[in-house]
């Protein structure tokens, strides 16, 4: 079965500038969660989705958005772009999403804001 | 909030060693996973972990939980080059019921 796809694989993007990047979790996960990776502070909770409804958010600014759509792909969305905003994100799927049942991770989107 | 640590946080070890990476956490788990990652790619999942005492394996690889629930270790007999990359602990914690992660042990292995 397929795994969770995630594009673009690579995004430079400018300084205001805005960025979206695209989930899709596996066949049959309702639950999307997206994590932004720095080498300074690791793994770090973005938002949750489930059922097309935000289940839970993370202490991201307002400029970190996202949806999930009715075949539960999930966008996130970054507007006003800054240097900081620079890593690696990933989006995970779930069955459930409440911590019993697995996690599968994409291959991330490698964003570099110049 | 809970809080995970691991140790050590980089490993370098001789092709055919054994090695063990711990997770610590500041409160009770309730579920523990261990992935892998390669640098700048995704997670990879290796192992959950869900009562005390639980032990797992796959391959070369050893995960268990301690009885109280507190501590994990991974645990990789024979080591080899594949093994290198950075493996990280995760466990369902955060304040919004989110996975949260420790900050990872980079493995290299020298053939």
């Amino acid at each position: 079965k397929a795994g969770v796809t995630q594009t673009p694989r690579y995004l430079i993007k400018t300084r205001g500038q805005q960025v979206t990047l695209s989930c899709s979790p596996i066949s049959g996960h309702r639950s999307v969660s997206w994590y932004q990776q720095t080498p300074g502070q690791g793994l770090q909770f973005l938002f949750e989705y489930f059922s097309e409804t935000q289940r839970n958010k993370g202490n991201f600014p307002g400029r970190f958005s996202g949806r999930q759509f009715s075949n539960s792909r999930s966008e996130m969305n970054v507007s006003t772009l800054e240097l900081g905003d620079s890593a690696l994100y990933l989006c995970a799927s779930s069955l459930g999403g409440t911590g019993s049942y697995g996690y599968t991770f994409g291959s991330g989107t490698r964003l570099t804001v110049v | 909030s809970q809080e995970l640590e691991q140790s050590p946080q980089s490993l370098i070890v001789q092709e055919g060693k054994n090695l063990t990476i711990n997770c610590t956490s500041s409160k009770t788990l309730y579920g523990l996973y261990w992935y892998k990652q390669k640098y700048g790619e995704g997670l990879i999942f290796l192992m959950m972990l869900q009562k005390g005492g639980e032990e797992k394996s796959h391959e070369k690889i050893t995960a268990k939980l301690d009885e109280k629930k507190q501590q994990s270790s991974l645990h990789i007999t024979a080591s080899q080059p594949s093994h290198a990359g950075i493996y990280l602990c995760g466990a369902p914690g955060g304040s919004q019921g989110n996975l949260i992660f420790g900050k990872g042990t980079k493995l290299s292995v020298k053939p």
